[in-house]
Protein backbone atom coordinates (compact mmCIF):
# COMPACT_ATOMS: atom_id res chain seq x y z
CA UNK A 1 0.00 0.00 0.00
CA UNK A 2 1.30 3.78 -0.45
CA UNK A 3 1.37 5.61 2.58
CA UNK A 4 0.50 9.07 2.98
CA UNK A 5 1.92 11.23 5.64
CA UNK A 6 0.21 14.81 5.89
CA UNK A 7 2.10 17.25 8.85
CA UNK A 8 1.09 18.79 10.84
CA UNK A 9 -1.89 17.00 12.47
CA UNK A 10 -3.16 19.93 13.64
CA UNK A 11 -2.61 23.60 13.32
CA UNK A 12 -4.29 27.26 14.44
CA UNK A 13 -4.26 30.07 12.64
CA UNK A 14 -5.66 34.00 12.22
CA UNK A 15 -8.10 35.11 9.66
CA UNK A 16 -6.11 36.22 6.86
CA UNK A 17 -3.31 34.14 7.31
CA UNK A 18 -1.53 32.12 4.64
CA UNK A 19 -1.78 27.90 6.05
CA UNK A 20 -0.01 25.59 4.26
CA UNK A 21 -0.40 21.62 4.61
CA UNK A 22 2.12 19.23 3.37
CA UNK A 23 1.34 15.21 2.19
CA UNK A 24 4.24 12.85 1.69
CA UNK A 25 3.96 9.91 -0.55
CA UNK A 26 5.82 6.77 0.48
CA UNK A 27 6.45 6.27 -3.27
CA UNK A 28 6.37 8.42 -6.45
CA UNK A 29 3.36 8.92 -7.38
CA UNK A 30 3.39 11.43 -10.25
CA UNK A 31 0.53 14.26 -9.84
CA UNK A 32 -2.38 11.73 -8.94
CA UNK A 33 -2.94 13.79 -5.63
CA UNK A 34 -6.31 15.20 -4.63
CA UNK A 35 -7.32 17.20 -1.40
CA UNK A 36 -10.43 17.37 0.45
CA UNK A 37 -12.06 19.50 3.10
CA UNK A 38 -13.85 17.74 5.90
CA UNK A 39 -16.24 20.29 8.81
CA UNK A 40 -17.43 18.12 11.41
CA UNK A 41 -20.12 15.88 10.79
CA UNK A 42 -19.87 16.11 7.16
CA UNK A 43 -18.90 13.87 4.18
CA UNK A 44 -15.49 14.63 2.16
CA UNK A 45 -15.58 17.75 -0.36
CA UNK A 46 -13.33 17.36 -2.99
CA UNK A 47 -11.27 20.81 -3.22
CA UNK A 48 -8.14 20.17 -5.95
CA UNK A 49 -7.54 17.40 -7.59
CA UNK A 50 -4.41 16.20 -9.92
CA UNK A 51 -2.17 17.68 -7.54
CA UNK A 52 -3.13 21.21 -8.57
CA UNK A 53 -6.38 21.71 -10.18
CA UNK A 54 -9.18 23.35 -8.90
CA UNK A 55 -12.56 21.69 -8.65
CA UNK A 56 -15.52 23.87 -9.70
CA UNK A 57 -16.36 26.48 -7.10
CA UNK A 58 -14.10 26.28 -4.81
CA UNK A 59 -12.62 29.07 -3.99
CA UNK A 60 -9.25 30.67 -5.48
CA UNK A 61 -7.78 30.69 -2.23
CA UNK A 62 -7.19 26.68 -2.01
CA UNK A 63 -4.35 25.66 -4.18
CA UNK A 64 -2.39 22.56 -4.38
CA UNK A 65 1.20 21.88 -6.17
CA UNK A 66 3.78 19.55 -6.08
CA UNK A 67 4.84 15.87 -7.82
CA UNK A 68 6.61 12.62 -7.16
CA UNK A 69 6.55 11.69 -2.87
CA UNK A 70 6.13 15.70 -2.07
CA UNK A 71 2.78 17.98 -1.94
CA UNK A 72 1.16 21.28 -0.31
CA UNK A 73 -1.93 22.54 0.33
CA UNK A 74 -2.40 25.70 1.09
CA UNK A 75 -5.24 28.74 1.68
CA UNK A 76 -3.73 32.03 0.70
CA UNK A 77 -5.91 33.97 3.34
CA UNK A 78 -7.57 31.82 5.99
CA UNK A 79 -11.60 32.51 6.41
CA UNK A 80 -13.94 31.06 9.58
CA UNK A 81 -15.31 29.42 6.92
CA UNK A 82 -11.91 27.22 6.11
CA UNK A 83 -12.23 25.32 9.90
CA UNK A 84 -11.86 21.87 9.01
CA UNK A 85 -9.84 18.89 8.65
CA UNK A 86 -8.01 18.63 5.23
CA UNK A 87 -6.91 15.18 3.71
CA UNK A 88 -4.69 14.31 0.89
CA UNK A 89 -5.74 11.20 -1.09
CA UNK A 90 -3.30 9.18 -3.65
CA UNK A 91 -5.27 7.20 -6.96
CA UNK A 92 -1.70 6.23 -8.61
CA UNK A 93 -2.49 2.59 -7.34
CA UNK A 94 -5.05 0.91 -5.58
CA UNK A 95 -5.84 0.57 -2.63
CA UNK A 96 -6.72 3.76 -2.88
CA UNK A 97 -5.63 5.50 0.13
CA UNK A 98 -5.42 8.73 2.43
CA UNK A 99 -3.45 10.62 4.29
CA UNK A 100 -4.16 10.72 7.95
CA UNK A 101 -5.76 14.68 8.03
CA UNK A 102 -4.56 18.16 9.33
CA UNK A 103 -7.17 20.10 11.43
CA UNK A 104 -7.68 23.55 10.79
CA UNK A 105 -8.60 25.87 13.75
CA UNK A 106 -9.02 29.83 14.13
CA UNK A 107 -6.73 31.36 16.89
CA UNK B 1 -27.67 17.44 -9.66
CA UNK B 2 -26.19 13.74 -8.62
CA UNK B 3 -26.60 12.73 -5.08
CA UNK B 4 -26.47 9.95 -3.02
CA UNK B 5 -28.10 8.61 0.20
CA UNK B 6 -27.03 5.88 2.01
CA UNK B 7 -29.33 3.52 4.20
CA UNK B 8 -29.68 0.86 6.51
CA UNK B 9 -29.29 -0.70 10.17
CA UNK B 10 -27.54 1.93 12.69
CA UNK B 11 -26.90 -1.11 14.86
CA UNK B 12 -25.30 -4.49 14.11
CA UNK B 13 -23.91 -7.11 16.54
CA UNK B 14 -20.95 -8.40 16.63
CA UNK B 15 -20.17 -11.05 14.54
CA UNK B 16 -23.02 -10.12 12.33
CA UNK B 17 -23.25 -8.70 9.01
CA UNK B 18 -22.98 -4.98 8.22
CA UNK B 19 -25.81 -4.24 5.02
CA UNK B 20 -25.68 -0.89 3.75
CA UNK B 21 -27.60 0.68 0.47
CA UNK B 22 -26.50 3.88 -1.31
CA UNK B 23 -29.51 5.24 -3.84
CA UNK B 24 -28.54 6.90 -7.08
CA UNK B 25 -30.47 10.37 -8.01
CA UNK B 26 -29.96 13.04 -10.32
CA UNK B 27 -27.82 11.05 -12.53
CA UNK B 28 -26.34 8.04 -14.38
CA UNK B 29 -25.33 5.66 -12.77
CA UNK B 30 -23.45 3.53 -16.02
CA UNK B 31 -20.08 4.23 -16.45
CA UNK B 32 -18.93 5.46 -13.01
CA UNK B 33 -17.03 3.83 -10.19
CA UNK B 34 -19.54 3.47 -7.30
CA UNK B 35 -17.37 3.40 -3.99
CA UNK B 36 -17.45 2.82 -0.76
CA UNK B 37 -15.88 4.59 2.30
CA UNK B 38 -15.27 4.63 6.19
CA UNK B 39 -14.53 6.92 8.72
CA UNK B 40 -13.95 5.43 12.07
CA UNK B 41 -15.00 7.67 15.26
CA UNK B 42 -12.58 10.55 15.63
CA UNK B 43 -10.31 8.95 12.92
CA UNK B 44 -8.95 9.36 9.38
CA UNK B 45 -10.70 8.03 6.11
CA UNK B 46 -10.47 4.09 5.02
CA UNK B 47 -11.72 3.22 1.26
CA UNK B 48 -13.25 0.03 1.07
CA UNK B 49 -13.97 -0.77 -2.52
CA UNK B 50 -15.52 -0.12 -5.37
CA UNK B 51 -18.03 -1.52 -8.22
CA UNK B 52 -18.37 -0.40 -11.76
CA UNK B 53 -20.10 -1.41 -15.07
CA UNK B 54 -22.85 -4.33 -13.53
CA UNK B 55 -19.95 -6.34 -11.85
CA UNK B 56 -16.63 -5.18 -11.62
CA UNK B 57 -15.15 -4.61 -8.30
CA UNK B 58 -12.28 -3.99 -6.88
CA UNK B 59 -11.18 -4.14 -2.62
CA UNK B 60 -9.33 -2.70 -0.16
CA UNK B 61 -6.90 -6.40 0.80
CA UNK B 62 -7.10 -5.04 4.52
CA UNK B 63 -11.17 -6.28 4.32
CA UNK B 64 -11.70 -8.25 1.10
CA UNK B 65 -12.34 -11.45 2.56
CA UNK B 66 -15.22 -10.01 4.08
CA UNK B 67 -16.59 -7.23 1.71
CA UNK B 68 -19.25 -7.69 -1.39
CA UNK B 69 -20.04 -4.65 -2.90
CA UNK B 70 -23.07 -5.03 -5.47
CA UNK B 71 -24.76 -3.15 -8.02
CA UNK B 72 -28.48 -2.79 -9.12
CA UNK B 73 -28.94 -0.30 -12.33
CA UNK B 74 -32.45 -1.02 -12.39
CA UNK B 75 -32.89 0.58 -8.75
CA UNK B 76 -29.91 2.71 -9.60
CA UNK B 77 -28.38 1.64 -6.33
CA UNK B 78 -25.56 -0.73 -5.37
CA UNK B 79 -25.05 -2.00 -1.51
CA UNK B 80 -22.56 -2.72 0.84
CA UNK B 81 -22.21 -6.11 2.89
CA UNK B 82 -19.54 -6.90 5.54
CA UNK B 83 -19.36 -9.34 7.49
CA UNK B 84 -18.31 -11.03 10.45
CA UNK B 85 -18.11 -7.42 12.17
CA UNK B 86 -16.16 -6.57 15.58
CA UNK B 87 -16.19 -3.36 17.27
CA UNK B 88 -13.63 -2.38 14.94
CA UNK B 89 -16.03 -1.86 12.37
CA UNK B 90 -17.68 0.64 14.02
CA UNK B 91 -17.97 4.04 11.94
CA UNK B 92 -19.52 5.99 9.58
CA UNK B 93 -19.99 4.52 6.21
CA UNK B 94 -20.04 6.98 3.03
CA UNK B 95 -21.10 6.12 -0.39
CA UNK B 96 -19.19 8.06 -2.96
CA UNK B 97 -18.52 8.64 -7.11
CA UNK B 98 -15.68 8.01 -8.11
CA UNK B 99 -15.57 10.13 -11.83
CA UNK B 100 -15.60 8.23 -15.01
CA UNK B 101 -14.94 5.05 -15.36
CA UNK B 102 -11.02 4.96 -17.00
CA UNK B 103 -8.52 2.37 -18.80
CA UNK B 104 -6.44 2.46 -15.70
CA UNK B 105 -9.45 1.01 -13.63
CA UNK B 106 -8.67 3.31 -10.30
CA UNK B 107 -11.20 5.73 -9.75
CA UNK B 108 -9.44 9.54 -10.06
CA UNK B 109 -11.08 10.91 -7.39
CA UNK B 110 -14.16 11.06 -5.00
CA UNK B 111 -16.45 13.74 -6.75
CA UNK B 112 -19.86 13.29 -5.00
CA UNK B 113 -20.47 11.63 -1.90
CA UNK B 114 -23.69 10.69 0.59
CA UNK B 115 -24.25 12.66 3.77
CA UNK B 116 -23.04 9.53 5.19
CA UNK B 117 -24.28 7.12 7.68
CA UNK B 118 -23.19 5.68 11.20
CA UNK B 119 -23.02 1.77 11.80
CA UNK B 120 -21.88 1.07 15.59
CA UNK B 121 -21.41 -2.64 16.09
CA UNK B 122 -22.95 -4.21 19.46
CA UNK B 123 -21.54 -6.88 21.75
Amino acid sequence: DIQMTQSPSSLSASVGDRVTITCQASQDIGNFLNWYQQKPGKAPKLLIYDASDLEAGVPSRFSGSGSGTDFTFSISSLQPEDIATYYCQQYDNLPLTFGGGTKVEIK
Amino acid sequence: QVQLQESGPGLVKASGTLSLTCGVSGGSINGYYWNWIRQPPGKGLEWIGYIYNSGITKYNPSLKSRVTISLDTSKKQFSLKLSSVTAADTAVYFCARGGIVVVTAIPPNFDIWGQGTMVAVSS
